[in-house]
């Protein structure tokens, strides 16, 4: 049973540039979570996709955006990269319905330089 | 506004040596409060959840319990493979499915 994957698993950009992440979620799960963690902090809420929509959305600016596709995978992407949008940035999916119990994906480490 | 605060920042045990992560929450109302362990270059992963004050959770050498501010992942004899991070997170009613994590504490135990 494959878990949360996600690509790539390194990238490094430089600042004004533009970026996609991607996700497949544990098979059966049909939501997708992103979130952001920097060093030394627990990860922060981006936002939640289920059936094609953005259902909640956090503290995060409109240069992220992202996207779920019939398969339920999804994507994020980030444009005008910052300095401070370096960080692990991690997928978690899950059932809708039963969003308590999240599954990680291992993350993709962005570097912005 | 919600809020998870873990303590302490880091903590070394040798092994065999007992102690306690200490989580407080400031909630609107909680619909569960979660922890996960973290290891270096990997994702968060998932070990309870707790719903209400005065439950308990355990698994091996690992129990949670909740009171109406705090829980406490109380660690009993670790071994160096218990070395992690262990986050804390909670969910809140009316805040529809967002999880809010601490910081977390980062456990080294020592052979």
């Amino acid at each position: 049973d494959a878990g949360v994957t996600q690509s790539p698993t390194h990238l490094i950009k430089t600042r004004g540039q533009q970026v996609t992440l991607r996700c497949s979620p544990k098979s059966g799960h049909d939501t997708v979570s992103w979130y952001q963690q920097a060093l030394g902090q627990g990860p922060q809420f981006i936002f939640q996709y289920y059936e094609e929509e953005e259902r909640q959305r956090g503290n995060f600016p409109d240069r992220f955006s992202g996207h779920q596709f019939p398969n339920y995978s999804s994507e994020l992407n980030v444009n005008a990269l910052l300095l401070g949008d370096s960080a692990l940035y991690l997928c978690a999916s899950s059932l809708w319905g039963d969003n308590e119990k999240l599954f990680f994906g291992s993350g993709t480490q962005l570097s912005v330089l | 506004e919600d809020q998870v605060t873990q303590s302490p920042e880091a903590l070394r045990l040798q092994e065999g040596e007992s102690s306690s992560l200490n989580c407080s929450y400031t909630v609107s109302g909680l619909r569960g409060l979660f922890w996960y362990r973290q290891d270096p270059g990997k994702g968060p992963e998932f070990l309870f959840t707790l719903y209400s004050a005065g439950e308990e959770k355990e698994k091996e050498r690992l129990k949670a319990t909740l009171t109406k501010k705090e829980s406490f992942l109380h660690i009993t004899a670790p071994k160096p493979e218990d070395s992690a991070t262990y986050l804390c997170a909670v969910q809140a009613r009316g805040g529809g499915f967002k999880t809010i994590f601490g910081a977390g504490t980062r456990l080294f135990v020592k052979a």
